[in-house]
């Protein structure tokens, strides 16, 4: 939303399966943050990049991967390691400081079938 | 670990009405914010309210801070059918502000 782009919308992945959800921006924002969101729940912090080709874990990044290679762009890889990926996820986009909002996307409907 | 929770987890209020949710959270912090989120889509930013703040209003909405009790109150006022939604609370800890820490929301839906 507001220049930030997730494809897919839904997704639908097979067991054991690697998959890559995208967020594109195009705000000029440093910093990138990829959330997941449980039915019911609040959103949980998976990765955060403050800056090209450097990266953080956040509270549950075990069973997912990123890159920074540029700046507007933070893929997400869920993979065969994560054991219950069904969820929605979300990324969001920060201006440098501390007292800045959240811009987020639409998000991205992951299934496990 | 979720820094922030929110009380309650559900709320159902008729239109006009006002609606109150709180915020709790653990540790210090440099800002706290507020989000909506629509069923199914991505949080909206609603409003920042900084640590050495106490109160702070956006047309209908009332944000106030207690930084001794760790807590946050979001008040909407005269409320409307298109304010239901989940709204977040969300924090910026003090040394790593960068991040941001979203608690587990409260469901509102505004009855017409």
């Amino acid at each position: 939303d507001g220049g930030i782009t997730q494809s897919p919308k839904y997704l639908f992945r097979k067991e054991g399966q690697n998959v890559t959800l995208s967020c594109e921006q195009n705000l000029n924002h440093d910093a990138m943050y990829w959330y997941r969101q449980d039915p019911g729940q609040g959103l949980r912090l998976i990765y955060y990049s403050q800056i090209v080709n450097d990266f953080q874990k956040g509270d549950i990044a075990e069973g997912y991967s990123v890159s920074r290679e540029k700046k507007e762009s933070f893929p997400l890889t869920v993979t065969s390691a994560q054991k219950n990926p069904t969820a929605f996820y979300l990324c969001a986009t920060r201006r440098d400081g501390v007292e800045t909002e959240a811009f987020f996307g639409q998000g991205t409907r992951l299934t496990v079938v | 670990s979720q820094q922030g929770e929110e009380d309650p987890q559900a709320l159902s209020i008729q239109e006009g009405e006002n609606a109150t949710m709180n915020c709790s959270y653990k540790t210090s912090i440099n800002n706290l914010q507020w989000y909506r989120q629509n069923s199914g889509r991505g949080l909206v930013h609603l409003i920042l309210i900084r640590s050495n703040e106490r109160e702070k209003h956006s047309g209908r909405l009332r944000v106030t801070l207690d930084t001794s009790k760790k807590s946050s109150s979001l008040l909407i006022t005269a409320s409307r059918a298109a304010d239901t939604a989940s709204y977040f609370c969300a924090t910026a800890p003090s040394g790593s502000a960068r991040q941001l820490t979203f608690g587990s929301g409260t469901q509102l839906t505004v009855l017409p």
